[in-house]
């Protein structure tokens, strides 16, 4: 049972551009969703996150947008740089145990 | 500050042979602890998630076990090795008590199944 899905397995940018990461969940008792960012052979390490009671949450080049009403989250990243390429994961949790992940999307920014 | 560590980073071993993953927390007291798997192409899957010492919940029936037999370590284990157990094998850890969402994770393991 797939409850956090990321339709998109690639997403390919031009140095300086924005990237769009989606995320689409179908759990409505999700209350807290976070991105991850993973290199190969590495563990993913936390990026940003936000709680249901927020639509929007900003740090630096990273935003991360949530409409509940959609059950959507996306992250933006702006300006795009060379070192954002990395395989992106998404997650979503209700409770103080577990959480559940996206497939990922892999993002390659070209210089 | 808080560092996890897992090993072996890679492991390859044959169908049929036992398996014992070892991921360990320092500079945090009672963590939660999490064993993920990232198949080839797929996202990571939670296999087991431990609130304390001798508490483990599973998520996904299989051959893997796991046990927490200290508060600040958690090991993965299997009797006997399937092929579909390859995969990037990646423990995690969450401060429960200091209220973060957020779940840190370790290095990983790469086992590969022959």
């Amino acid at each position: 049972d797939q409850q956090v899905k990321q339709n998109s397995p690639s997403l390919s940018v031009q140095e300086g551009r924005i990237s769009i990461l989606n995320c689409d969940y179908t759990n409505s008792m999700f209350d807290y969703f976070l991105w991850y960012k993973k290199y190969p052979a590495e563990g993913p390490t936390f990026l940003i996150s936000i709680s249901s009671i927020k639509d929007k949450n900003e740090d630096g080049r990273f935003t991360v947008f949530l409409n509940k009403s959609a059950k959507h989250l996306s992250l933006h990243i702006v300006p795009s740089q060379p070192g954002d390429s990395a395989v992106y994961f998404c997650a979503a949790t209700f409770n103080n145990n577990d959480m559940r992940f996206g497939a990922g999307t892999r993002l390659t920014v070209k210089p | 500050s808080q560092t996890i560590h897992q090993w072996p980073a890679t492991l390859v071993q044959p169908v049929g042979s036992p398996l014992s993953l070892e991921c360990t927390v320092e500079g945090t007291s009672n963590p939660n602890l999490y064993w993920y798997r990232q198949a080839a192409g797929r996202g990571l899957q939670l296999l087991f998630y431990s609130v304390g010492i001798g508490q483990i919940s599973s998520e996904v029936p299989q051959n893997l076990s796991a046990s927490r037999p200290q508060d600040r370590q958690f090991i993965l284990s299997s009797k006997k090795l399937l092929l579909s157990d390859s995969g990037f094998y990646l423990c995690a850890w969450r401060d429960r008590a200091g209220g973060l969402w957020e779940q840190f994770f370790g290095p990983g393991t790469r086992l590969t199944v022959l």
